[in-house]
């Protein structure tokens, strides 16, 4: 079972960059990271998705040592609007795979500040 | 559109009663899955359905039975309710996209409160 540990709760500011690490000790061969971020009241809804080394979409970017055992997502110039907790998976879901790609964890609550 | 819808959003009830919450996706997905979201915001699979076929089932009490009609409709029903069911149920699907785990998207929850 790949576990993942990240810091309960991170505070930033405004038109900074944040960067939330996730480890990943146990993760298997075939296991991606996914991130995913949830507002208040509101489901889950996917960041981004990665396997090795480095991936960027629009919203964020995620980075992937070559051991694997640890991602960092990447969120640049954050504002208010990205305060929110922020989930990150490894496995790889069915029906591929089975409940591990599906665990979410605890979470980190990023608060973004003026 | 809405992609992926609950009914009702929240849902108040007595200890013992039985009730049904339901979940539609209008995205053509093949797998669905219920959730569980407590008081202290972890969020937990409960079920997993792909083509209307029971794949994960982790651990939940026999009072909850999934039920899925067809591939786009997977719902919860819950019977004798009991305090410690009152949570945030949230439906989610996803559809395959190759070699990558499937991306799933979640429905608005349903705030269930069990008096």
């Amino acid at each position: 079972l790949a576990k993942t540990t990240q810091p309960i709760s991170m505070d930033s500011y405004e038109g900074q960059e944040v960067n939330i690490t996730c480890s990943h000790n146990n993760i298997a061969t075939n296991d991606y990271i996914t991130w995913y971020q949830q507002f208040p009241s509101q489901g889950p809804r996917f960041i981004i998705q990665g396997y090795k080394t480095k991936v960027t979409n629009e919203v964020a970017s995620l980075f992937i040592p070559a051991d694997r055992k640890s991602s960092t997502l990447s969120l640049p110039r954050v504002s208010l609007s990205d305060t929110a907790v922020y989930y990150c998976l490894v496995g790889d879901p069915p029906p591929g795979g089975g409940a591990d790609g599906l665990t979410f964890g605890k979470g980190t609550h990023l608060i973004i500040q003026p | 559109d809405t992609a992926v819808s609950q009914t009702p959003k929240y849902l108040v009830t007595q200890m013992g009663n039985d009730k049904s919450i339901k979940c539609e996706q209008n995205l053509g997905h093949d797998t669905m899955y219920w959730y569980k979201q407590d008081s202290k915001k972890f969020l937990k699979i409960m079920f997993s359905y792909n083509n209307k076929e029971l794949i994960i089932n982790e651990t939940v009490p026999n009072r909850f039975s999934p039920k899925s009609p067809d591939k786009a409709h997977l719902n919860l029903h819950i019977n004798s309710l009991e305090l410690g069911d009152s949570a945030v149920y949230f439906c989610a699907s996803s559809h395959p996209s190759g070699r990558a785990p499937e991306t799933q998207y979640f429905g608005p929850g349903t705030r269930l409160l069990v008096l």
